[in-house]
């Protein structure tokens, strides 16, 4: 199975609500990102969070991670129509170049 | 602006094919990825190249190989294309490890 694991697969929300989403991953990380894909492209990078860091923000979005849990959170507060779009966790692999992308959040923000 | 281009965004060919998928990013990073994405299974690693030269299998590299000549330059090559591999291709490169990936818009790619 994938190294990280988003949670739920699926959201639907109205504009202006909160989404949150979550990530669990199995071993040990030097760190964690989140990456966003509009529908038929290429991903996007948002954000990456160290194992030493807790909590991040940047604009929009707020993102955790419990390292005791193996597991992240990312919310995207005062969602907009524009949020639209596939959320993917990607974690590293220790000892490896490689990052393990999870099978990601499809989020919907209604108008 | 990074940039990370793919020679095409969609590509139909035949069973059997040799199949050339090009990859070029233009900000000097070390590292490039190859990657395929089917729904329901997330992105898969197929090769990555640490250097000029250098590659290393992935997660699913049955099927492909790769080139890189040279350092903005990725290639992934599908020997004997088969049905199996129509997919959505991911081109990606980082300046150093356990560090941002900048991804390419994709090649969709059907093979009949």
């Amino acid at each position: 199975s994938q190294q990280g694991e988003e949670d739920p697969q699926a959201l639907s929300i109205q504009e202006g609500e909160n989404a949150t989403m979550n990530c669990s991953y199995k071993t040990s990380i030097n760190n964690l990102q989140w990456y966003r894909q509009n529908s038929g492209r290429g991903l996007v990078h948002l954000i990456l969070i160290r194992s030493n860091e807790r909590e991040k923000h940047s604009g929009r979005l707020r993102v955790t991670l419990d390292t005791s849990k193996k597991s992240s959170s990312l919310l995207i507060t005062a969602s907009r129509a524009a949020d639209t779009a596939s959320y993917f966790c990607a974690t590293d692999k220790a000892g490896t170049y490689k990052y393990i992308f999870g099978t990601g959040t499809r989020l919907k923000v209604l108008a | 602006d990074v940039k990370v281009t793919q020679s095409s965004r969609y590509l139909v060919k035949r069973t059997g094919e040799k199949v050339f998928l090009e990859c070029v990013q233009d900000m000097d990073h070390e590292n490039m990825f190859w990657y395929r994405q089917d729904p329901g299974l997330g992105l898969r690693l197929i090769y990555f190249s640490y250097d000029v030269k250098m590659k290393e299998k992935g997660d699913i590299p049955e099927g492909y190989s790769v080139s890189r000549e040279k350092k903005e330059r990725f290639s992934l090559i599908l020997e004997s294309a088969s049905t199996n591999q129509t997919s959505m291709y991911l081109c990606a490169s980082s300046p150093v490890t356990w560090n941002e990936q900048f991804f390419g818009p994709g090649t969709r790619l059907t093979v009949l």
